[in-house]
């Protein structure tokens, strides 16, 4: 079975300054990781995937995220951030190249100005 | 195609009453996902179809839920003799192949 945890329900941060969304998750084999973002009342936009290859992900909007298999996580990272960066954020694995994804719960980031 | 188009956006029902939401995924995808998203909670999944085979179905999809994809095109998604419990947000989306999943904005569903 697959799963995913994100242990902070939100994270605050001033704007400029690094951003870290964490990310842990359980697959029973190599594992295909997502990031998500949503802002109120849309649906979820693509932020970055981790299918093989290297750890370290860049995707849109200046957001990375880094593969670490030892510690089984995939935490999202933004070097500057900025207001406009405030939203949902959600983590998703699947366990095959096809099929459904399982969600984390979310990350309520506020960035403040 | 911009993208993948949920209708309506809002609906409000009365206990009781049936539901039928649509769902026209990006057209050159194969893979049409449904899910349900509550206030706070992260998207759980429904249903999943390639082209118009419906491939797995959540334990979460009661027999009260069906959906159906024609054609392997637009889906809908039924709920019948709707409960309070069934207010949420449905969310639909499509890829192709193992790329990431296309999400369309969502139907809010209110059961009152």
């Amino acid at each position: 079975a697959q799963s995913v945890a994100q242990p902070e329900d939100q994270v605050n941060v001033a704007e400029g300054n690094p951003l870290t969304v964490k990310c842990t998750y359980s697959v029973s084999g190599n594992p295909y990781l997502f990031w998500y973002v949503q802002y109120p009342n849309r649906g979820l936009q693509f932020l970055l995937k981790y299918i093989t290859g290297d750890n370290l992900v860049k995707g849109s909007y200046g957001f990375e995220a880094e593969f670490n298999k030892s510690q089984t996580s995939f935490h999202l990272k933004k070097p500057s951030a900025l207001v406009s960066d405030s939203a949902l954020y959600f983590c998703a694995v699947r366990e095959h190249s096809w099929g459904k994804l399982q969600f984390g719960a979310g990350t309520q980031v506020v960035v403040t100005p | 195609d911009t993208g993948v188009s949920q209708d309506p956006r809002h609906k409000i029902t009365k206990r009781g009453q049936n539901v039928t939401f649509r769902c026209d995924p990006i057209s050159e995808h194969n893979r049409l996902y449904w899910y349900r998203q509550t206030l706070g909670q992260g998207p759980e999944f429904l249903t999943y179809f390639q082209n118009e085979a419906q491939l797995e179905k959540s334990r979460l999809l009661s027999d009260r839920f069906s959906a159906e994809r024609p054609k392997g095109s637009f889906s809908t998604l039924e709920i019948q003799r709707t409960e309070q419990g069934d207010s949420a947000m449905y969310l639909c989306a499509s890829s192709f192949a193992d790329y990431g999943y296309t999400f369309g904005s969502g139907t809010r569903l209110t059961v009152v």
